[in-house]
């Protein structure tokens, strides 16, 4: 079966540097993407990742391990507006067609 | 440019009701799919399709039918609503290209919130 686990809760000081992890599992696999939720919002997209390396897009960069099957968001210069749940979602490619299946998300606040 | 249009956006259903979920998109995408997301449980793939006239299960396919007669709709049924469907639902759409491209185009709905009473 496919698997993909990623801390429930994290907490950071604002102007701190937080790292949410995410481990998977799954067969298929045909890229990683790391979405930002807001309590009530639908989820918005933060990066992809397809090869090893690490990807930045200003504050935030997110690094894949392919051979690990990990894969770590990075958020910089945190804001109280960064609180919000991460989701880890993995891209699948199974029987022609790719599936785009979700961690359980991690939910990360921010202190002042 | 609409995007990805879901509605109702709130419905309460009594148990062993019927009701249908409509998402529409004006992308031209190929691919739809709906979610439902639970406490604690991230998002979790119900029915997909890859273009019209073809879908497919996802993880959680039971008690949920979907039909893709043309490219912009994706409507999903439930055909005698229960409480464990209580739930927030999201539909999306996206292209071929976004997997395995930059994947920057999946474009989520706002949600449906259903209560089963």
């Amino acid at each position: 079966g496919q698997n993909i686990d990623q801390p429930t809760e994290m907490t950071a000081t604002e102007g701190a540097i937080v790292q949410i992890n995410c481990t998977y599992q799954t067969s298929g696999f045909n890229g990683l993407f790391w979405y930002q939720q807001h309590a009530g919002e639908a989820p918005t997209f933060l990066s992809y990742n397809v090869l090893d390396g690490l990807e930045e897009k200003g504050r935030f960069s997110s690094f894949l391990s392919r051979s690990k099957g990990y894969s770590y968001l990075l958020l910089k210069e945190l804001q109280m507006k960064d609180s919000a749940s991460y989701l880890c979602a993995v891209s699948l490619f199974s029987g022609g067609y790719n599936k785009l299946i979700f961690g359980a998300g991690t939910r990360l606040a921010v202190h002042p | 440019n609409a995007g990805v249009t879901q509605t109702p956006k709130f419905q309460v259903l009594k148990t062993g009701q019927s009701m249908t979920l409509q998402c529409a998109q004006d992308m031209n995408h190929e691919y739809m799919s709906w979610y439902r997301q639970d406490p604690g449980m991230g998002l979790r793939l119900i029915h997909y399709s890859v273009g019209a006239g073809i879908t497919d299960q996802g993880e959680v396919p039971n008690g949920y039918n979907v039909s893709r007669s043309t490219t912009e709709d994706f409507p999903l049924r439930l055909l005698s609503a229960a409480p464990s469907q209580t739930s927030v639902y999201f539909c999306a759409s996206t292209s071929p290209s976004s997997f395995g491209g930059r994947g920057n185009t999946i474009y989520f709905g706002e949600g449906s919130w259903l209560t089963v009473v």
